[in-house]
């Protein structure tokens, strides 16, 4: 199938260690976030999700953190698995619309 | 499979053809959008339903491009005169009516024009 995202950032990690990955959103008045993760061929699926009132989120071994004061979201997985192969996205909702922003997306390879 | 399908998974068509493609969202999912997808970008947001209202259209969405949710549950998108930088993978995604409700995606249709 076709490959996502050809040119991305790379994020390289041993299999069993944690993986962080970053993202800076645009829009300050952007009330709602998510993490996708997507696969080649594949349309994104929803990881975690967090609201502009919470400072962090967690799930079943993700967290996401949100620092409102500099506009950055990060996605923590925890013991990286070889299925967590994938590029991932964040997405920002403006406040009073329903469409995502979304930003660049990190290539995450887990090294076995 | 309960989640959002969409039809046909892959289309080629010369340039200057029409082109329709379908989405059926997750069945009690009022809200339906659609975005585009290149190689190496993220989705970019194109246009959304609330029930059978198009109640937002984004402006990549040109006069060639026309959605609609005639009975508020599938949708289509039709793309006439394609063009070649209308080659892309497009997403259907839905989400419950609410403030602030994830959208869930279907695996999209990817269009090449020849």
């Amino acid at each position: 199938g076709e490959s996502v995202g050809l040119h991305l950032p790379t994020l390289s990690v041993q299999e069993g260690d944690n993986s962080i990955i970053n993202c800076a959103y645009s829009n300050s008045a952007s009330d709602y976030f998510i993490w996708y993760k997507q696969e080649s061929g594949k349309g994104p699926q929803f990881i975690i999700d967090i609201r502009s009132n919470m400072d962090k989120r967690q799930g079943q071994r993700v967290t996401v953190l949100l620092n409102k004061t500099v506009k950055h979201l990060s996605l923590q997985i925890a013991a990286t698995q070889p299925g967590d192969s994938a590029v991932y996205f964040c997405a920002e909702k403006p406040s009073g619309t329903y469409k995502y922003i979304f930003g660049t997306g990190t290539r995450l390879k887990v090294l076995a | 499979d309960t989640g959002v399908s969409q039809d046909p998974r892959h289309k080629i068509t010369k340039r200057g053809q029409n082109v329709t493609f379908r989405c059926d969202p997750i069945s009690e999912h009022n809200r339906l959008y659609w975005y585009r997808q290149t190689l190496g970008q993220g989705p970019e947001f194109l246009t959304y339903f609330q029930n059978e209202a198009q109640l937002e259209k984004s402006r990549l969405l040109s006069d060639r491009f026309s959605a609609e949710r005639p009975k508020g549950s599938f949708s289509t998108l039709e793309i006439q005169r394609t063009e070649q930088g209308d080659s892309a993978m497009y997403l259907c995604a839905s989400s419950l009516e609410g403030v602030n409700q994830p959208q869930h995606f279907g695996d999209g249709t990817r269009l090449s024009i020849l």
